[in-house]
Formats: structure tokens, C-alpha cells, sequence
């Protein structure tokens, strides 16, 4: 079965700062990958997807690599701001189904 | 654009009793799905549509009923609920592409609490 797992589980950073979520994942038969931002009380907002043939995927400040091989991801957040605070979550697709990280519980302090 | 849409927002229930939780996309998704998110467990699949007519088995399906009323609607039923099934659910849909690369579309929860 596959297990995904993200860490840290929580982080606190200083508003500017640049920073790495991980997401990694267990069997590397995947067809892409998923990275999502869930604000409290409100449902997922997809921020990005990696398809299984690339290695990265940008959108703004928001880079997310993928290495499908050692089942890794990391979902680069560059000049983090307070606006950024949420919990991030991975998802990989495995065909038909798809499996979920607990998440990253990012807070950006201004 | 609605997106995705779930009805109710929250709700009580005492131990025994049922309710179908409801679900609507207006993006013309073929694929389906119901999670389960409780605290330190992320999200877990409860069942999914891969396309209208079709339903099947996720992660945690014990307890619980689906039905594929048709392309828009998917359905999940609590036929005797139990506390252990207090969570948040979510519903999300998907367009199946042709190399199966995109995303999900997620609606925003159902709070659902059993005494």
C-alpha cells in the first residue's frame, strides 16, 4: 500500500523567508503528484500538480520538484508571507486512486 | 463558478441514525470521490466514481453506502451512524484526461459529528 508522508509536521518561519516543504512516498508506480494549501475550516485548494515525467513545476512563488525514483517532492515557497499560512498537503495518483499526507502546518510570522 | 458543491455544511447526529451526504460538480468531471480527514490520519479514501454508472471501494469503506445519481451527482450514506465516524468529509471530482494528469477539485466539507 502506499504511505505518504510530509515533514515537519509544523513549521514557523519570519515573513521573507524562503522555505522547503517534503513529501515522500513509498512505491514510485505514481502518475503524478499533487501539492494542495487547506485553510482552517475550509476545504483544499490545489496549488500545483507534477506530472510523473517531470522533474518541476512553477506557478508564481511556488516551485515543486519531483523525483519520482527516491519518492521524494518539495514544494518551494519563496518570500513566505503571512498570507501563506495554511496547511500544505501532498497527494500522489496511483491510477485510480490517490493517497494523501497528514501535512505541513506552515505559519509565516510577520 | 460553483465548482464543487456539498450539502450540509455541518451536522448532528445520534448514534443509529442515517443521512446522505450530498454532492455536485458543475465542471463536467467524469471521476468522483469521498474522503474522510480526522485529526493526525491526512485524508483517506472512502469510495470514488471513476465514471458515471461505476463506484468502488476506497481506503475505509465500512459504513458507509455511495451512489453515482448521475455525471454531477455523487451521493454518500451513513446507513447506522456510529461516533467512530465523526470527521470531516470531503468530496472531490476530476476530469479523467487522457494520460491521467489532472487535478482534483475539492468542495469545502461536511462537519459531521455523531453522539
Amino acid at each position: 500500500k502506499q504511505e505518504v508522508t510530509q515533514i515537519p509536521a509544523a513549521l514557523s518561519v519570519p515573513e521573507g523567508e524562503n522555505l522547503v516543504l517534503n513529501c515522500s512516498f513509498t512505491d514510485s508506480a505514481i502518475y503524478n503528484l499533487q501539492w494542495f494549501r487547506q485553510d482552517p475550516g475550509k476545504g483544499l485548494t490545489s496549488l500545483l500538480l507534477i506530472q510523473s515525467s517531470q522533474r518541476e513545476q512553477t506557478s508564481g512563488r511556488l516551485n515543486a520538484s519531483l523525483d519520482k525514483s527516491s519518492g521524494r517532492s518539495t514544494l518551494y515557497i519563496a518570500a513566505s508571507q503571512p498570507g501563506d499560512s495554511a496547511t500544505y498537503l501532498c497527494a500522489v495518483f496511483t491510477g485510480n486512486q490517490f493517497y494523501f499526507g497528514t501535512g505541513t502546518s506552515l505559519t509565516v510570522i510577520p | 463558478n460553483a465548482g464543487v458543491t456539498q450539502t450540509p455544511k455541518f451536522q448532528v447526529l445520534k448514534t443509529g441514525q442515517s443521512m446522505t451526504l450530498q454532492c455536485a460538480q458543475d465542471m463536467n468531471h467524469n471521476s468522483m470521490y469521498w474522503y474522510r480527514q480526522d485529526p493526525g490520519m491526512g485524508l483517506r479514501l472512502i469510495y470514488y466514481s471513476a465514471s458515471e454508472g461505476t463506484t468502488d471501494k476506497g481506503e475505509v469503506p465500512n459504513g458507509y453506502n455511495v451512489s453515482r445519481l448521475n455525471k454531477r451527482e455523487f451521493s454518500l450514506r451513513l446507513e447506522s451512524a456510529a461516533p467512530s465516524q465523526t470527521s470531516v468529509y470531503f468530496c472531490a471530482s476530476r476530469s479523467q484526461g487522457r494520460f491521467s494528469n489532472q487535478p482534483q477539485h475539492f468542495g469545502d466539507g461536511t462537519r459531521l459529528s455523531i453522539l
